[in-house]
């Protein structure tokens, strides 16, 4: 059975810097999608990157950054230059290559950012 | 509206009694999604439909549970009995096809007492 860990449960960063949010994940396809969701207090997820395992390159959504290591099955997401509004509930989830698109996800990771 | 929307967003049930939570998906979404969130957890997978077409109901978690999306566009989440494990955020989300990304809602609370 495919599943995603997140051993971060919470993280904290300055304004400005940099965070690392880190996710593992199993499964035994070859072809398959992973993203970053955000939660903030809202309850909205909102997608912030996605990543196709196909591809090798990392893919970027300006601030946001994946490193996405298929061996590894690890799939982190990098915040560059952290702003307020960044702070909230970070899921990562695997989609299920065939038949429904369901995804599957992570505990979360709640980040923090100080001013 | 452009998004998907749920109502209500919050509910609250005694014990025993059933419940209705309803969502809007975004117009001509073919996909929607019922998804359950403890407090503290992840979103944990419910139910899958195509249109009116319920194709995986694997995630529901007891027979108390039921969905439907009678016309292809609506969708309601009903629990029958309620019972105080069945407290979650419940999020519905919509795409337009099988491959593409799904928009979620901002969920409904459901507290029983």
């Amino acid at each position: 059975a495919q599943t995603v860990t997140q051993s971060q449960p919470e993280m904290s960063v300055q304004e400005a810097e940099t965070v690392t949010l880190s996710c593992t994940y199993d499964t035994s396809e070859s072809d398959y999608y992973l993203f970053w969701y955000k939660q903030p207090p809202s309850r909205q997820m909102i997608l912030v990157i996605r990543q196709e395992a196909y591809k090798q390159q990392n893919a970027t959504e300006n601030r946001f950054s994946v490193n996405f290591q298929k061996a590894a099955k690890s799939f982190s997401l990098k915040i560059s230059d952290s702003q307020l509004g960044d702070a909230a509930m970070y899921f990562c989830a695997y989609r299920v290559p065939y038949n429904t698109d369901k995804l599957i996800f992570g505990t979360g990771t709640r980040l923090q950012v100080f001013p | 509206g452009a998004g998907v929307s749920q109502s209500p967003r919050y509910k609250v049930a005694k014990r025993g009694q059933d419940v209705a939570l309803r969502c809007d998906p975004i117009s001509g979404h073919v996909s929607l999604f019922w998804y359950q969130q403890a407090l503290g957890q992840g979103p944990e997978f419910l139910t899958y439909f195509q249109n009116e077409a319920q194709l995986d109901k694997s995630g529901l978690p007891s027979d108390r549970f039921f969905a439907e999306r009678p016309e292809g566009s609506v969708s309601t989440l009903k629990i029958q009995r309620t019972q105080q494990e069945d407290s979650a955020v419940y999020l519905c989300a919509s795409s337009t096809q099988t491959g593409t990304e799904a928009f979620f809602g901002q969920g409904t609370r459901l507290t029983v007492v």
